[in-house]
């Protein structure tokens, strides 16, 4: 299985800061990475998929990159609403796999 | 809008049977792919298997001896049993809809599972 690094495991951020979590596979994954967002109700919501492409209704601060085995998701300046779970998810080989999560709190 | 739904007991005894239902609302199951993804305390996210629009299934080889998913398209559900279980399969379960894009863009609101005596 491929092995998902997320980085760090927990954030302390404030309000309208830029932010960016990474996610490094341990072998290349050609951009089949995405990203989703769990509240803390525990929804759990689509935010980004093949690396850099925004699902319907995200809000434009979001954003995600890279390539080969490294990827990042930003988040342009913080909302209230965006102090959540986030995790990456690869799809290149079977099983799909997921990061260990990075918690987004509020500093 | 497409909504799913997961029911079931919320507290497994060892060695038996874990079984779930995911209800779809807003879409047939006879087209894309139906998923159980589990979430541990602690944060790790696993997952398990799905059932395609056509019953073909594919499962997580770690529980591929233990996993069934099953499906009623006359109901629009789909269903997670997992066997033998034991207090390492205490997690919340969610089923989701992979969408066309490659991803999985619809998900239930996840149930909380623990298996205990």
């Amino acid at each position: 299985d491929i092995q998902m690094t997320q980085t760090p495991s927990s954030m302390p951020a404030s309000l309208g800061e830029r932010v960016t979590i990474s996610c490094r596979a341990s072998q290349g994954i050609s951009n089949y990475l995405n990203w989703y967002q769990q509240k803390p109700d525990g929804t759990i919501k689509p935010l980004i998929y093949y690396t850099s492409n925004l699902q319907s209704g995200v809000p434009s601060r979001f954003s995600g990159s890279g390539s080969g085995t490294d990827y990042s998701l930003t988040i342009s300046s913080l909302e209230p609403e965006d102090f959540a779970m986030y995790y990456c998810q690869q799809y290149d080989s079977s099983p799909p796999t997921f990061g260990g999560g990075t918690k987004l709190e509020l500093k | 809008e497409v909504q799913l739904q997961e029911s079931g007991p919320g507290l497994v005894k060892p060695s038996q049977s874990l079984s779930l239902t995911c209800s779809v609302t807003g879409y047939s199951i006879t087209s894309n792919y139906w998923g159980w993804i589990r979430k541990f305390p602690g944060n790790k996210m696993e997952w398990m298997g799905y059932i395609s629009y056509s019953g073909s299934t594919s499962y997580n080889p770690s529980l591929k001896s233990r996993i069934s998913i099953t499906r009623d398209t006359s109901k629009n559900q789909f269903f997670l049993q997992l066997n033998s279980v034991t207090t390492e399969d205490t997690a919340t379960y969610y089923c989701a809809r992979w969408g066309e894009e490659g991803s999985f863009d619809y998900w239930g609101q996840g149930v909380m599972v623990t298996v205990s005596s």
